[in-house]
């Protein structure tokens, strides 16, 4: 997986609780993003980063929060869950001299 | 808007048979492609990718073709294995630096013994 850890990789929350899922890389690469995965969606970015403290919005950023304070750490935030955050989250990294992304092993939430 | 989607939703193929996998994109001014496998329960893995300036590109056992012409991008894989098993999806990037990829849904690769 590229050197990307993602934590927690399973979670079971209840709708109003904030909840905080981290990516974690070890190789030093500029660029982070994170996406979500749903049935007949595919896969949808929802933030991403550029460098530590720079982040930008993707397609689906609506009720979510990013922040990056230190290049190995991403961390994607859900002020308040809703039923419809139910989803799997990946995260994925891309080096500045690169143009490929590689993807971590992903979270599955589930929100009741 | 602009999209990436992929032709059959799942494909089923004999092992040892080669297996095509298709693409459409709707944006001409995208300039970069990735072919991404995913396993059950696994992230994408990058599998193969290629640049608008090119139409082939091979890897092992792996064909990716691009026909800009009608903005059509395929992936064949040669002498398909169990392995192959699994979720593929194309990928469109339309901005340069950060690389905001679009994704097309997926094809379910099933290999039949």
């Amino acid at each position: 997986d590229a050197g990307i850890t993602q934590s927690p990789r399973h979670k079971v929350t209840e709708t109003g609780t904030p909840v905080t899922l981290r990516c974690h890389q070890t190789e030093n690469h500029r660029y982070m993003y994170w996406y979500r995965q749903d049935p007949g969606h595919g896969l949808r970015l929802i933030h991403y980063s550029y460098g530590v403290k720079d982040t930008d919005k993707g397609e689906v950023s609506d009720g979510y929060s990013v922040s990056r304070s230190k290049t190995e750490d991403f961390l994607l935030t859900l002020e308040s869950a809703t039923s419809s955050q139910t989803s799997v989250y990946f995260c994925a990294i891309k080096s500045g001299g690169q143009e490929t992304q590689y993807f971590g092993p992903g979270t599955r939430l589930l929100v009741l | 808007g602009e999209s990436v989607g992929l032709h059959l939703p799942t494909l089923s193929v004999q092992e040892g048979d080669n297996s095509i996998i298709n693409c459409a994109y709707s944006n001409s001014a995208s300039d970069y492609f990735i072919w991404y496998k995913q396993e059950s329960g696994k992230g994408p893995q990058f599998i193969i990718d290629i640049r608008s300036n090119m139409d082939k590109r091979q890897g092992q056992r792996v064909t990716v073709l691009l026909n800009k012409t009608v903005k059509h991008l395929s992936l064949q894989i040669a002498a398909t294995q169990p392995g192959d098993s699994a979720v593929y999806f194309c990928a469109e990037n339309l901005i340069q630096g950060a690389q905001k990829l679009v994704f097309g849904q997926g094809t379910r690769l099933t290999i039949n013994p």
